[in-house]
C-alpha cells in the first residue's frame, strides 16, 4: 500500500523566515497531493493541494512543489508567521476503490517565533 | 455549522465496553471516511463510503470494528469490546467526490475516546 513519509518531524523558525517540509510515497499511482494544517486540539484543514499533473502550486505565501519521478513533494512557507505555528501534514491518495482516501504522513510540528 | 459534525466529542469507558461514534458529513457530500488519529501521528484511513456502500475497509479496522452509513447520510462508528489500545482520536471526514477524481476532505472535529 501508499507508505507517505514526512519531514522533518520538528521545525523552528524566526518569524519572517522560510520553513520547507519534505515528503515522500511510494506508490506511482498516486496523483493527488494535499497539504493539511491542524492546530492544537482542532480538526485537520486544507491548506494548499497539487494534483499529478502539475509541477507547482502557489497560494499567497504558501507553495507545493511536485516531483513525480522522484516522488516526492514539498510544502514552502514564506515570510512566516507566528500564527503559522501548528502541525502540518502531507498527504498522497489512495487508490479510487478507496475513494481516494489519504494516507498522511507522520506531521511535522513547526513553531514559528517572534 | 454546515461542517462536518461528530458526536459525542468525548468518551471514557471500561475495557471491554462498547462504544459508539456518529458522524454527520456535509449534507452533498457522498463520500464519507473515518480515520483514526493517536497523539503525534497523521490521521490513519479506517472505511470510507460511497453512499450508503461500505467500498474499502483498512487491515486496522478489526472485527471489533463495525461502521455504517444506512442511508447514505450520516455515518456510525462501533467499537465493540473495547481495549485499552482502541483510545485515539475517531475524525470523520467527507467529500463530494466526482467519478475518476479525489475532492477535498473537510473533517469533523473528532470523537476522542479513552479506554480505561
Amino acid at each position: 500500500g501508499e507508505n507517505v513519509e514526512q519531514h522533518p518531524s520538528t521545525l523552528s523558525v524566526q518569524e519572517g523566515d522560510s520553513a520547507v517540509i519534505k515528503c515522500t510515497y511510494s506508490d506511482s499511482a498516486s496523483n493527488y497531493f494535499p497539504w493539511y494544517k491542524q492546530e492544537l486540539g482542532k480538526r485537520p484543514q486544507l491548506i494548499i493541494d497539487i494534483r499529478s499533473n502539475v509541477g507547482e502550486k502557489k497560494d499567497q505565501r504558501i507553495a507545493v512543489t511536485l516531483n513525480k519521478t522522484a516522488k516526492h513533494f514539498s510544502l514552502h512557507i514564506t515570510e512566516t508567521q507566528p500564527e503559522d505555528s501548528a502541525v502540518y501534514f502531507c498527504a498522497a491518495s489512495l487508490n479510487s476503490n478507496s475513494g481516494y482516501a489519504l494516507n498522511f504522513g507522520k506531521g511535522t510540528s513547526l513553531l514559528v517565533t517572534p | 455549522d454546515t461542517g462536518v459534525s461528530q458526536n459525542p466529542r468525548h468518551k471514557i469507558t471500561k475495557r471491554g465496553q462498547n462504544v459508539t461514534f456518529r458522524c454527520d458529513p456535509i449534507s452533498e457530500h457522498n463520500r464519507l471516511y473515518w480515520y483514526r488519529q493517536t497523539l503525534g501521528q497523521g490521521p490513519e484511513f479506517l472505511t470510507y463510503f460511497q453512499n450508503e456502500a461500505q467500498l474499502e475497509k483498512s487491515r486496522l479496522l478489526s472485527d471489533r470494528f463495525s461502521a455504517e452509513r444506512p442511508k447514505g447520510s450520516f455515518s456510525t462508528l462501533e467499537i465493540q469490546r473495547t481495549e485499552q489500545g482502541d483510545s485515539a482520536m475517531y475524525l470523520c471526514a467527507s467529500s463530494l467526490g466526482l467519478a475518476g477524481s479525489p475532492g477535498e476532505l473537510f473533517f469533523g472535529e473528532g470523537s476522542r475516546l479513552t479506554v480505561l
